[in-house]
């Protein structure tokens, strides 16, 4: 069974750097079936798609969030990360890392079928 | 590109049925089939319900049914239950893009 935690701080100070790991266990990301994101949910609020990565380094943002998001992978850990550059306090959420599948074989889906607990991290000084 | 359009809230009584909407243009729910659904308990992180428009998640009740008409695609809840009060996000991923609704909160009477 596919697991999927958040870890990092959940407290940043504004125009700080936001880091977040995703640590995977019960599959790998270095499957070339999977995108691997980050999903975000303000308090009360929605979810916001952030972006995602492949095994292979390709990545795709939101381009509301472009010019300050970084996904990185890390497969001899397992992991991948998000950084967030120049918080505000618009930028509070619960941080969510989730598995997206692509495609298998012919057939092609694209949906978030495994989703970690969510990380709270809080913009305040 | 914004969100796609959701109502806030809906409601039904235990045995009815209710069906939540999601409207979005040609280049995302009318263009393509990558629609899915998640259904989210407060604390909890969301839970995939339905994928590609009307495919139910293995382990999801048969209550739950998806379609598509255009550019709005809508999940039907049938024989509500005490439990499926929650909030549902629609959801269309065409690759390079994903953008979510913008929730709706279904209320159980």
């Amino acid at each position: 069974q596919l697991q999927l935690q958040e870890s990092g701080p959940g407290l940043v100070e504004p125009s700080e750097t936001l880091s977040l790991t995703c640590s995977v266990s019960g599959g790998s990301v270095s499957s070339g079936d999977y995108y691997w994101s980050w999903i975000r949910q303000p308090p009360g609020k929605g979810l916001e798609w952030i972006g995602y990565i492949f095994y292979s380094g390709i990545t795709q943002y939101n381009p509301s969030l472009k010019s300050r998001v970084t996904i990185s992978l890390d497969a001899s850990k397992n992991q991948f990360s998000l950084r967030l550059s120049s918080v505000t306090a618009a930028d509070t959420a619960v941080y969510y890392c989730a598995r997206e599948p692509i495609c298998s074989g012919a057939e092609c889906y694209y949906y978030f079928d495994y989703w970690g607990q969510g990380a709270l991290v809080t913009v305040s000084s | 590109q914004s969100a796609l359009t959701q109502p806030r809230s809906v409601s039904g009584s235990p045995g009815q049925s209710v069906t939540i909407s999601c409207t979005g243009i040609t280049t995302d729910v009318g263009g393509y089939k990558y629609v899915s659904w998640y259904q989210q308990h407060p604390g909890k992180a969301p839970k995939v319900m339905i994928y590609d428009v009307n495919r139910r998640r293995s382990g999801v009740p048969d209550r739950f049914s998806g379609s598509k008409s255009g550019n709005t695609a809508s999940l039907t809840i049938s024989g509500l239950q005490a439990e499926d009060e929650a909030d549902y996000y629609c959801c269309s991923s065409v690759g390079s893009y994903t953008h979510f609704g913008g929730g709706t909160k279904l209320t159980v009477l």
